[in-house]
């Protein structure tokens, strides 16, 4: 058990719609990643936040937001759903600065229909 | 950041020594070497991080040579349940642009009976 927990572990939903994925950091632990894993893609990073702002971004859709709030949790919106968007979203946190040793959740599986 | 280059996959036997390598040609003074290990449908879980030289721990140990441009996980008397995919990264200490991961394609790792 990493200390990372996710919510939901499962989602199913509908082209078009709009999901929130949730995510809460180990116990102290500033900073929030978001990974997207896909089977043809592998692991890729979407966005980071440190103690509420945003720090860096890496392949983030448009149609996909996140934010951290004061208590540290962060939030992952997708909206405007597509087919392509199924895939597990992991979450992972670390202390800054770090040199990269970031705990893992074990990760929400969307299922795009 | 380095680009790295691993083994896609490789077999090996319980109760034997398994060494992954991975090079790093263009590797920085700043960067370290860190592995990730991942089981199917899981979160990546750290596994070890070095700079130079050698580095151990409980599960592995990681051997680089002077010139840095590659390095070796060695895991000793794998099991069944060594079986993952083990990813090698260079990540950039104290990187003010986030710290964030970019995963290659990783090593999948078979052990059998």
């Amino acid at each position: 058990d990493s200390g990372v927990t996710q919510t939901p572990k499962h989602l199913i939903t509908a082209t078009g719609q709009r999901v929130t994925l949730r995510c809460s950091p180990r116990s102290g632990d500033l900073s929030v990643y978001w990974y997207q894993q896909s089977l043809d893609q592998g692991l890729q990073f979407l966005i980071q936040y440190y103690n509420g702002e945003e720090r860096a971004k890496g392949n983030i859709l448009e149609r996909f937001s996140a934010q951290q709030f004061p208590d540290l949790h962060s939030e992952l919106n997708l909206s405007s759903l597509e087919l392509g968007d199924s895939a597990l979203y992991f979450c992972a946190s670390s202390v800054e600065p770090l040199k990269g040793e970031q705990y893992f959740g074990p990760g929400t599986r969307l299922t795009v229909t | 950041l380095a680009k790295t280059t691993q083994p896609i996959s490789m077999d090996s036997y319980e109760g034997q020594e398994v060494n992954i390598t991975c090079s790093h040609n263009n590797i920085a003074t700043n960067d370290y070497i860190t592995w990730y290990q991942q089981f199917p449908s899981q979160g990546p879980r750290f596994i070890i991080q070095g700079y130079k030289t050698k580095v151990t721990n409980e599960v592995a140990s990681l051997f680089i040579p002077a010139d840095r441009k590659s390095s070796t996980l060695s895991l000793p008397r794998v099991s069944l349940s060594d079986t993952a995919v083990y990813y090698c990264l260079v990540v950039r200490a104290n990187n003010n642009a986030g710290n964030m991961l970019t995963f290659g394609g990783g090593t999948r790792l078979m052990v059998k009976p």
